[in-house]
């Protein structure tokens, strides 16, 4: 069965500095797809980035991006130059056609303090 | 800009009763998607709809059941509410083509508690 890790329940980073949030996976299949997710306070959930397992370049969005490696299944999230919106719970997330059987699987979340 | 609603914030109900939660979304969307949320236990998907009348059981179906007569509108029922269903409920949907791929976009959620 597939997993999601998400190792960091809280971090907290100073403004304008660099964050990294883990997530670690488990999975058998070869085609899948990541997902870093953001939910700010009483805010609804949006997503931050995409990567498809097929895919070796690792996704850029912005201030945002990826190191996805897929033979040690981690998938972190690195924030450059945090910003006090950024402030967030932020959820990593799994999704595969496993066996013909639809999964999208999230992590447990890491709430991020971004401090002024 | 996708909008997917929620019909209520906030909700207190008793054990024992048969509570509905609402879900619209107004770009035409294929896949609607309903999960809970839990401290500790992130999301977990409750049901899933790939089509109107359409359904398929996710990871905790158990307690609850769906509904979706219109293409926008999925709803979620709690047949007989127990206090361990008090939780905060969350709408998703995604467009058409590769599910997997595809950006869910969420709704504000339901908070509901179960006395």
């Amino acid at each position: 069965a597939q997993t999601v890790t998400q190792s960091q329940p809280e971090m907290s980073v100073q403004e304008a500095e660099t964050v990294t949030l883990s997530c670690t996976y488990d999975t058998s299949e070869n085609n899948y797809y990541l997902f870093w997710y953001k939910q700010p306070p009483s805010r609804q959930m949006i997503l931050v980035i995409r990567q498809e397992a097929y895919k070796q370049q690792n996704a850029t969005e912005n201030r945002f991006s990826v190191n996805f490696q897929k033979a040690a299944k981690s998938f972190s999230l690195k924030i450059s130059d945090s910003q006090l919106g950024d402030t967030a719970m932020y959820f990593c997330a799994f999704t595969s056609l496993d066996s013909g059987t639809y999964k999208y699987i999230f992590g447990t979340g890491t709430r991020l303090k971004v401090l002024a | 800009d996708v909008k997917v609603t929620q019909s209520s914030r906030y909700l207190v109900k008793r054990t024992g009763e048969k509570v509905f939660l609402e879900c619209v979304q107004d770009m035409d969307h294929e896949n609607m998607f309903w999960y809970r949320q839990d401290p500790g236990l992130g999301l977990r998907l409750i049901y899933f709809s790939y089509d109107v009348k359409m359904k398929e059981k996710g990871d905790i179906p158990e307690g609850y059941s769906v509904s979706r007569e219109k293409k926008e509108r999925f709803s979620l029922i709690l047949e007989s509410a127990s206090t361990n269903q008090t939780s905060m409920y969350l709408c998703a949907s995604s467009p058409p083509g590769l599910r997997e791929y595809n950006e869910q976009f969420f709704g504000p959620g339901t908070r509901l508690t179960v006395l």
